[in-house]
């Protein structure tokens, strides 16, 4: 079944504390990207990649970084997470095509920063 | 910078009733447009896909069409049911960066389809 997975789905921090969010796809598709989702600002994309060590900022990149060692994750990294880091976030897989695409999402990374 | 808005912000209706939910965005210049459904606690399903070139897309009861000129769009909605009850987005691509370019989301529009 082609499904993008996200992990963990919940979770809990404090400011400050290291945390990734795993992304992985098994579609073999080479664009994948993350978003943050937050109530009266709708989806905003973070980064995205598109291949191997491919990687470029979106509109709100700023607390975050990303790598992709493999076509099939894209890890979300936050160094140093804030407060205002706690949203819902969804990573995103492409297929792409000639007059074609379907984007694929995981279910979501429900992240809350104390 | 490309804006999307969406209208309304929520729509409750009975079942069967027909229905249109409608996007506009601000920059014409789009690579194509996309209607997606989100189901509380869940991602994004994919619905429909329209290029810039096209003027209507189908998927059974539902029909998106696309005025590029006039930054709109509209989700058509046949015979609404129950399980329609979701929140719809909708989400453009600019031109500049081709197949590989940013989505643009709307904040979507919550539909409640009462039995």
């Amino acid at each position: 079944e082609a499904q993008v997975t996200q992990n963990p789905r919940y979770l809990i921090t404090v400011t400050g504390k290291k945390l990734t969010v795993t992304c992985s796809q098994n579609m073999n598709h080479e664009y994948m990207s993350w978003y943050r989702q937050d109530p009266g600002l709708g989806l905003r994309q973070i980064y995205y990649s598109m291949n191997v060590e491919v990687t470029d900022k979106g509109d709100v990149p700023e607390g975050y970084k990303v790598s992709r060692k493999e076509k099939r994750n894209f890890p979300l990294i936050l160094e140093s997470p804030s407060p205002n880091q706690t949203s819902l976030y969804f990573c995103a897989s492409t297929r792409t095509g000639l007059l074609q695409e379907t984007q694929y999402f995981g279910p979501g990374t429900r992240l809350l920063v104390l | 910078k490309q804006e999307v808005t969406q209208i309304p912000a929520a729509l409750s209706v009975p079942e069967g009733e027909n229905l249109v939910l409608n996007c506009s965005f601000t920059d014409s210049a789009i690579y194509n447009l996309q209607w997606f459904r989100q189901d509380p606690g869940k991602g994004l399903t994919s619905l429909l896909l329209i290029q810039s070139s096209q003027r209507e897309q189908t998927s059974g009861r539902l029909n998106a069409s696309l005025d590029k000129s006039s930054g709109r769009s509209t989700l058509y909605i046949a015979a609404s049911q129950p399980g329609d009850s979701a929140t719809y987005l909708c989400a453009v691509k600019g031109v500049y960066g081709g197949s590989q370019g940013n989505l643009i989301f709307g904040k979507g529009t919550k539909l409640s389809v009462k039995p």
